[in-house]
């Protein structure tokens, strides 16, 4: 069955670092979305891009954070200047439209020091 | 508004037990409500789903019970097993508008054997 591929599974970023979140979607699907738990604490949504353009970004996605696809395959999350508090899973999922079920990636864990 | 409430936060089930967790929302214009399952490091994983035009929808030992005027929505496994044994988080979804999951706090079910 395809799958969301993420890489890498655990990061480790020094304060203030810049770090890079890699997705595979799903080949046919059209819809990407990354989303973020933190340690105990429900899944949150972050950002949704569709057609090479964000459709919609949370509270959270402020302007350290941005995500491109950069070419026909990946999907990535840039934190510009990583904070202690950007400690979390992150989530990256896909979708073939916007109302269909969301498949979700198995993350990456990405530490803040 | 775009919160989904769920309960309990954890729930211990015997082996061959029923095992229920319940979801409620306030925004009239959620229009998906998916389960998803969750292992340990890993990400979350669809289960089932349901629209808000049908009352109960099953999969094997996976039921949806979704009570429109209520607002509220559950989920019912059958027969629970220890390899149930994971968290569990609904989540709520608004087509149209926007293309993001609201999801629940999430419970923690552990079935004994």
């Amino acid at each position: 069955e395809p799958e969301v591929t993420q890489t890498p599974s655990h990061q480790v970023t020094q304060m203030g670092q810049e770090v890079i979140l890699r997705c595979v979607p799903i080949s046919n699907h059209l819809y990407f979305y990354w989303y973020r738990q933190i340690l105990g604490q429900k899944v949150e949504f972050l950002v949704s891009f569709y057609n090479n353009e964000i459709s919609e970004k949370s509270e959270i996605f402020d302007d350290q954070f941005s995500v491109e696809r950069p070419d026909g395959s990946n999907f990535t999350l840039k934190i510009r200047s990583t904070k202690l508090e950007d400690s979390a899973m992150y989530f990256c999922a896909s979708s073939t439209y916007a109302n269909q079920p969301q498949h979700f990636g198995d993350g990456t864990r990405l530490s803040i020091l | 508004q775009q919160q989904v409430k769920q309960s309990p936060q954890s729930l211990i089930v015997q082996k061959g037990g029923i095992s229920i967790i319940n979801c409620a929302y306030e925004n009239t214009a959620f229009d998906y409500f998916p389960w998803y399952q969750q292992f340990p490091g890993k990400g979350p994983a669809l289960l089932i789903a349901i629209r808000p035009d049908v009352s109960e929808k099953k999969e094997g030992r996976f039921t949806i019970s979704f009570n429109k005027s209520a607002k509220q929505f559950s989920l019912h496994i059958m027969d629970s097993q220890p390899g149930d044994s994971a968290t569990y988080f609904c989540a709520a979804y608004v087509g149209g508008a926007t293309n993001k999951l609201i999801f629940g706090t999430g419970t923690l079910l552990a079935v004994q054997p």
